[in-house]
């Protein structure tokens, strides 16, 4: 399985609203990501899962809280959204310490987030 | 600084043509290099990537791309385009366990019958 799933595929909500982003991979890599996409834009980096634990956060706003339940699973918790956190949202993972891989990033699909 | 360069924003080209992506970088240590590619509405993809070695790699759907230390480049090239080689093409860099990828802003090619 090279897969990286994230579910819903399409959100809308507003600006009250709690939700949240799930992503899931099943071959054993211990480094997961968040990114955010904007349209015509590159990914910019959001989070950094490594072994379960939080290591990087890219100065994102309180209201995206991300979660890592355990190594397979990693969620993104969304609270009191403005409209510009509009994006596609993609979670991504890696093996951090298999030897020459450097970062090879598995990426899901994305999440397209509206935000009314 | 860490950045990724990619030259031409939009490229468009007819269908059987060759094709050629530019991406310079500036990086301080050893970089791994990565070129990606997403459909509307997609993830991206890993098409190549290179870390040590031949300087010449090979990736999936016939693309391959040359590393040029001297000129900080890894062009991404194919002989032979097909229509559904359109889509959106990053070049990307990163260390080893940084954790982070740094994308160029994206080319986005146009492929004519």
């Amino acid at each position: 399985d090279t897969e990286v799933t994230q579910t819903p595929k399409h959100l809308v909500m507003g600006m009250t609203n709690k939700k949240s982003l799930k992503c899931e991979q099943h071959m054993g890599h211990r480094a997961m990501y968040w990114y955010k996409q904007k349209a015509k834009k590159p990914p910019e980096l959001m989070f950094v899962y490594s072994y379960e634990k939080l290591s990087i956060n890219e100065s994102v706003p309180s209201r995206f809280s991300p979660e890592c339940p355990n190594s397979s699973l990693l969620n993104l918790h969304l609270h009191a959204l403005q409209p510009e956190d509009s994006a596609l949202y993609l979670c991504a993972s890696s093996q951090p310490n298999a030897r020459g891989s450097g970062e090879k990033l598995f990426f899901g699909s994305g999440t397209q987030l509206s935000v009314l | 600084a860490q950045s990724v360069t990619q030259p031409d924003i939009h490229i468009t080209v007819s269908e059987g043509a060759s094709l050629e992506l530019r991406c310079n970088y500036s990086y301080g240590a050893t970089p791994y290099l990565f070129w990606y590619v997403q459909s509307p509405g997609q993830g991206l993809q890993l098409l190549l990537k290179y870390f040590s070695g031949d300087t010449l790699v090979q990736g999936i759907k016939g693309f391959e791309a040359e590393f040029k230390r001297s000129q900080s480049s890894f062009n991404l090239r194919k002989p032979s385009v097909h229509w559904s080689d359109a889509a959106e093409y990053f070049c990307a860099v990163g260390g080893v366990n940084t954790g982070k990828l740094i994308f160029g802003q994206g080319t986005t090619l146009q492929v004519k019958p």
